[in-house]
């Protein structure tokens, strides 16, 4: 089944405990997006990557790396979180950046930073 | 600069009433427009999209949009709303570097 995951799903942590989200595609898509999503403001672009070892910011960086090492992993880092990182983290892929490509995203990501 | 706006963060509507959730967008140069509809505790499901051609666009569940240029709209609508299509709902514009451009969101209540 073509799909987006995320790992894990529901995260409890303390302010300033290195923690990673996983994000893997099996669908080849080269494009491949963290977002997240907190009550009234929508989804907002965290990261994105057009391709392997390519990546770039989006929106709302400060406080969160990515890499991609592969091209179907693509893991959200937060070295020292703080209790605003608290969110619904959605990782997502698509076939390319270009055009209406569809984006398909994973089951989404609940952090509590204590 | 690129963005999405969703008037209203809650439409209420009576099943088997049809329904609509507005969006409306600013962006230079041909949009791609989305709908994403978010079911409590899931992940966002893509419903339909809008590139070029038919200004009416047909998607999974039952769901179409009307791309209206002159007004900036993408409005969602159903001829018959269901209580299972109470969701969060939320319109997108593709940007230039892939992301999409989210709006706030509607919540759709339908009541049986």
């Amino acid at each position: 089944e073509a799909q987006v995951t995320q790992n894990p799903r529901y995260l409890i942590t303390v302010t300033g405990k290195k923690l990673t989200v996983t994000c893997s595609q099996n669908m080849n898509h080269e494009y491949m997006s963290w977002y997240r999503q907190d009550p009234g403001l929508g989804l907002r672009q965290i990261y994105y990557s057009m391709n392997v070892e390519v990546t770039d910011k989006g929106d709302v960086p400060e406080g969160y790396k990515v890499s991609r090492k592969e091209k179907r992993n693509f893991p959200l880092i937060l070295e020292s979180p703080s209790p605003n990182q608290t969110s619904l983290y959605f990782c997502a892929s698509s076939l390319s950046a270009g055009g209406g490509k569809t984006q398909y995203f994973g089951p989404g990501t609940r952090l509590l930073v204590l | 600069a690129q963005s999405v706006a969703q008037p209203e963060d809650q439409v209420n509507v009576a099943e088997g009433n049809p329904l609509t959730v507005k969006c409306t967008y600013s962006v230079s140069g041909n949009p791609y427009l989305f709908w994403y509809v978010q079911y409590p505790n899931r992940g966002l499901q893509f419903l339909l999209k809008y590139i070029t051609g038919d200004n009416l666009v047909k998607g999974s569940y039952g769901f179409e949009a009307e791309f209206n240029k002159s007004q900036t709209s993408f409005h969602l609508k159903k001829p018959s709303a269901l209580v299972s299509d109470s969701a969060l709902y939320f319109c997108a514009v593709r940007g230039y570097t892939g992301k999409l451009i989210f709006g706030q969101g509607t919540t759709l209540q339908v009541k049986p």
